[in-house]
């Protein structure tokens, strides 16, 4: 089975420019949460969607915006990017009623590099 | 606050031999969910285990074992008969909340190497 597809693998940014990266969660998988991962660092948690309405936020900057669309893929849009910007952006992807059990799944996710 | 601790930043083991991971946690749900991540040096980011804080035994998969201490809110990783391969980092994580769209959150990871 597919798994959560993020695209794309690679980017490079100047300072100041916009990006997009984009989320495909697995099939029938109504949650999807985005994270950014710095050098060295642990993942941290910036926004959730569930059935396309944000579910939660976290230390997400007002630089950044998201959503999630009908076919339950989602997007991270961030504009005036930053040399601070430059991460691992990881989406996870999970179904509905798994509260805590198993199906939070991972995609491969997206490097991004600011110059 | 941190909710989810992680002691041991860097830890050595030689190949072929067990090596333990600490992770303990806070939290005042009692319904919560623990899991453990792999994240080689290709970034991608690998379930290995889960436990459920109603789960009675301690999970099993392969060669991963949780040890999980309840009362002391612990569920150390366990990695048996180490290979190469296994180096890695090592993110402890957990999920509380009663939804279904409840995210994980991450300690600070432990960077495993296996010697030859």
């Amino acid at each position: 089975a597919a798994g959560v597809i993020q695209s794309p693998r690679h980017l490079i940014k100047e300072k100041r420019e916009t990006a997009t990266l984009k989320c495909y969660p697995i099939s029938r998988h109504d949650t999807v949460y985005w994270y950014q991962q710095g050098p060295g660092q642990d993942p941290q948690f910036l926004i959730s969607f569930y059935e396309k309405m944000q579910s939660d936020k976290g230390s997400i900057p007002d630089r950044f915006s998201a959503q999630q669309f009908s076919d339950y893929h989602s997007e991270l849009n961030m504009s005036s990017l930053e040399l601070g910007d430059s991460a691992l952006y990881f989406c996870a992807s999970s179904p509905r009623g798994t509260a805590r059990g198993y199906g939070y799944t991972f995609g491969s996710g997206t490097r991004l590099t600011v110059v | 606050a941190q909710k989810i601790t992680q002691t041991q930043p860097g830890m050595f083991v030689q190949e072929k031999e067990a090596v333990t991971l600490d992770c303990t946690y806070d939290t005042s749900d009692q319904s919560y969910g623990l899991f453990w991540y792999k994240q080689p040096s290709s970034g991608e980011m690998i379930f290995l285990i889960y436990q459920g804080s109603y789960d009675e035994q301690n999970a099993t998969e392969g060669r991963y074992s949780l040890n999980f201490q309840k009362a002391r809110k612990s569920a150390n990783l366990v990695i048996s008969a180490s290979q190469l391969g296994d180096s890695a980092m090592y993110f402890c994580a957990m999920r509380e909340g009663g939804t279904s769209y409840d995210k994980v959150i991450f300690g600070p990871g432990t960077s495993l190497s296996v010697i030859p």
